[in-house]
């Protein structure tokens, strides 16, 4: 079964500086999708960045950029110059792209940006 | 650019009564899905549903759930007899196959059951 674990509950990071927020995964599968999602107070999720099993470059989208590292099952969310609006919930999820639909979420990291 | 929107924003209900949570997923998607959210804890997969059937269900989708897309726009939900542990966030997701197959969500829809 398809496994997602984020370790950091939460996160402070002061505004304009990088944080790196953690997620591994486990499957089984050779073709795979990882995304990362941002949930705000107000609840939504928005999509951020995604990165295909094959893909061999690390996937870039403006300020998210994602430390994808097959061999170790790692696909890191690197947030650059963080501004005060980072500030919410991100999700890392995963996708069977070989038989199932569904999307697999770890339990999320909490990011706080300080002024 | 296009979006995932759901109504109401906000359901409460009693304990018992059958709701129904409406989508509109984004127009040229051919995927739909829900996921609910309980307070603080994960997403969680219900169904996904292609072509006018269910595709994949999870375990939590029992008998009391069922969805429908009644005409070309609108995806719904609906929980025949509500719990007390049905109260979540409800998500509704869309997406087109290939090349990331990316599920784009809307801004959910808050159940409360009393």
């Amino acid at each position: 079964a398809q496994k997602i674990t984020q370790t950091q509950p939460g996160m402070f990071v002061q505004e304009k500086e990088a944080v790196t927020l953690d997620c591994t995964y486990d499957t089984s599968d050779q073709s795979y999708g990882l995304f990362w999602y941002k949930q705000p107070s107000s609840g939504e999720m928005i999509f951020l960045i995604y990165q295909g099993s094959y893909d061999e470059q690390n996937a870039t989208e403006g300020r998210y950029s994602l430390n994808f590292q097959k061999a170790r099952k790692s696909a890191n969310l690197v947030i650059s110059a963080s501004q005060l609006g980072d500030s919410a919930m991100y999700f890392c999820a995963m996708r069977d792209q070989g038989g199932s639909e569904k999307l697999v979420f770890g339990k999320g990291t909490k990011l706080t940006v300080n002024p | 650019e296009p979006e995932v929107t759901q109504t109401p924003s906000h359901q409460v209900t009693q304990m018992g009564q059958e709701v129904i949570l409406r989508c509109v997923p984004i127009s040229n998607h051919l995927y739909f899905y829900w996921y609910r959210q309980i307070l603080g804890q994960k997403v969680e997969f219900l169904v996904s549903f292609y072509n006018n059937e269910i595709s994949e269900k999870s375990e939590i989708f029992d008998d009391q759930f069922s969805v429908e897309r009644p005409d070309g726009s609108n995806f719904t939900l609906k929980i025949r007899s509500t719990k007390l542990e049905d109260s979540a966030m409800y998500f509704c997701a869309s997406s087109y196959p290939r090349p990331t197959d990316t599920q784009y969500f809307g801004p959910g829809t808050r159940l409360t059951v009393l």
